[in-house]
C-alpha cells in the first residue's frame, strides 16, 4: 500500500526566507501526489497536486513543490515565507490504480517568525 | 454552495454513549469519503461513497461505527457505545468522480469528538 513521511514534525523559519518542508513518498505505480494545508479549527485546504508533466507544480498562495521520482519526493517550497503562512502541512499521496485510498503524512507545523 | 459543511463542531460524550455526526457535501460531488484525524498525526481513511453506494470501509472502521449516505447527498456517520479512543477530530470530504478525485477532495471543517 502507499505511504507518505514527513521527517520533520517542525520547520521554523524566519519570514522573507525561503522555505521546506519534505515529504517523500512510497507506492506501486505512478503517484498522484498531494498538498494539503491545515488552520487552527479549520478543514483541510487542497495547495497543489502532481498527477503527469512537469516536475515543478505551482499551488495556491505562491507555494510550489518538486517532484523527484528517483528520490520519491515531494517537497513543498516557498521563495518567501509569510507569518501568515505558519500552519500545519500535509503531504498525501493516491496510487493511480486505486482511487479512494489516499494516504496522509502525518504533517509538519510550519512557524514563520516576524 | 459554501464547501462542505459538518455538524456538530464539537462533541462531548460519556464512554458508552452513541453520537452521530453529518457532512453535507459540496451539491455536485458524487463522492464523498470519511477520515478520522487523532492528534499528531494525518488523515486516516475510513470509508467511501460514490452516490448512496458505500464502496469501501477501512479496516479502521470497527462495527460500532456505522456510516450512510441514503440519498446520495448528506451523509451521516454514527459511532456506538463510544470508547475513549474514539476521541478524534472526524473529518468529511468530497470531490466529483470519477476524475475529480485527481484535483484534490475538498474537506470541511471536521467534528471533534471527545469521549470522557
Amino acid at each position: 500500500a502507499q505511504s507518505v513521511a514527513q521527517p520533520e514534525d517542525q520547520v521554523n523559519v524566519a519570514e522573507g526566507n525561503p522555505l521546506t518542508v519534505k515529504c517523500t513518498y512510497s507506492v506501486s505505480g505512478n503517484p498522484y501526489l498531494f498538498w494539503y494545508v491545515q488552520y487552527p479549527n479549520r478543514g483541510l485546504q487542497f495547495l497543489l497536486k502532481y498527477i503527469t508533466g512537469d516536475n515543478l507544480v505551482k499551488g495556491s498562495y505562491g507555494f510550489e513543490a518538486e517532484f523527484n521520482k528517483s528520490q520519491t519526493s515531494f517537497h513543498l517550497k516557498k521563495p518567501s515565507a509569510l507569518v501568515s503562512d505558519s500552519a500545519l502541512y500535509f503531504c498525501a499521496v493516491r496510487a493511480l490504480y486505486n482511487n479512494n485510498d489516499m494516504r496522509f503524512g502525518a504533517g509538519t507545523r510550519l512557524t514563520v517568525k516576524p | 454552495d459554501t464547501g462542505v459543511s459538518q455538524n456538530p463542531r464539537h462533541k462531548i460524550t460519556k464512554r458508552g454513549q452513541n453520537v452521530t455526526f453529518r457532512c453535507d457535501p459540496i451539491s455536485e460531488h458524487n463522492r464523498l469519503y470519511w477520515y478520522r484525524q487523532t492528534l499528531g498525526q494525518g488523515p486516516e481513511f475510513l470509508t467511501y461513497f460514490q452516490n448512496e453506494a458505500q464502496l469501501e470501509k477501512s479496516r479502521l472502521l470497527s462495527d460500532r461505527f456505522s456510516a450512510e449516505r441514503p440519498k446520495g447527498s448528506f451523509s451521516t456517520l454514527e459511532i456506538q457505545r463510544t470508547e475513549q479512543g474514539d476521541s478524534a477530530m472526524y473529518l468529511c470530504a468530497s470531490s466529483l468522480g470519477p476524475g475529480g478525485e485527481n484535483y484534490g477532495y475538498t474537506f470541511g471543517s471536521g467534528t471533534r469528538l471527545t469521549v470522557v
